[in-house]
């Protein structure tokens, strides 16, 4: 057990629905990230937030956004869903930023949202 | 060109003995970490090992060990003693710079221990 929280496990939605994923990192943990893993795409960096603000952004859609509340869990959002967007979304969580040795960033179960 | 690159799509091993999965990264700055995660079939992603650009040595975790050489800019995993458990996929996976901490993700190994 990483210690990384995500819900739902499961979700199927329909085309054009908007879904929001839950994430609870481990204790501690400042940093939040978000992870795509698709089949034809493999895993891909989405967002990364740390203390509540925005840190990096990497390949995410404009359809998608997320947030890190004051207790630290986060949400990604996502809407107007296509069938391409079904995929695994993972959460992970590090105690930092930045790249410092050690960093070790910890990853959740995953949330596999089918788009039908 | 792909920040990490895992050239075995599938592996085979027979219980209780040694096999190692291929990693290549490429980058040109001097600060990086690479890990290595195993995906079993319930899809969850579990950290195994990490081993910084500037370590001395390479990391071990139990029956995971890297084998890192900087001068290649290779990092594969070994795994010694294969159990049946450990048939996943590996990813190999590499943070780039000192101010960044995304992971760059390779396309995975899957390994099959056979009994």
């Amino acid at each position: 057990d990483s210690g990384v929280t995500q819900t739902p496990k499961h979700l199927i939605t329909a085309t054009g629905q908007r879904v929001t994923l839950r994430c609870s990192p481990r204790s501690g943990d400042l940093s939040v990230y978000w992870y795509q893993q698709s089949l034809d795409q493999g895993l891909q960096f989405l967002i990364q937030y740390y203390n509540g603000e925005e840190r990096a952004k990497g390949n995410i859609l404009e359809r998608f956004s997320a947030q890190q509340f004051p207790d630290l869990h986060s949400e990604l959002n996502l809407s107007s869903l296509e069938l391409g967007d079904s995929a695994l979304y993972f959460c992970a969580s590090s105690a930092t930023p930045q790249g410092a040795a050690g960093n070790t960033i910890y990853f959740g179960e995953g949330s596999w949202l089918t788009v039908v | 060109a792909q920040k990490i690159t895992q050239t075995q799509p599938g592996m085979f091993v027979q219980e209780k003995e040694a096999v190692t999965l291929d990693c290549t990264y490429d980058t040109s700055d001097p600060s990086y970490g690479l890990f290595w995660y195993k995906q079993p079939s319930s899809g969850e992603m579990i950290f195994l090992i990490y081993q910084g650009s500037y370590d001395q040595q390479n990391a071990t975790e139990g029956r995971y060990s890297l084998n890192f050489q900087k001068a290649r800019k290779s990092a594969n995993l070994v795994i010694s003693a294969s159990q049946l458990g450990d048939s996943a996929m590996y990813f190999c996976a590499m943070r780039e710079g000192r101010r960044a901490n995304n992971l760059f993700f390779g396309t995975g190994t899957r390994l099959t221990v056979i009994p």
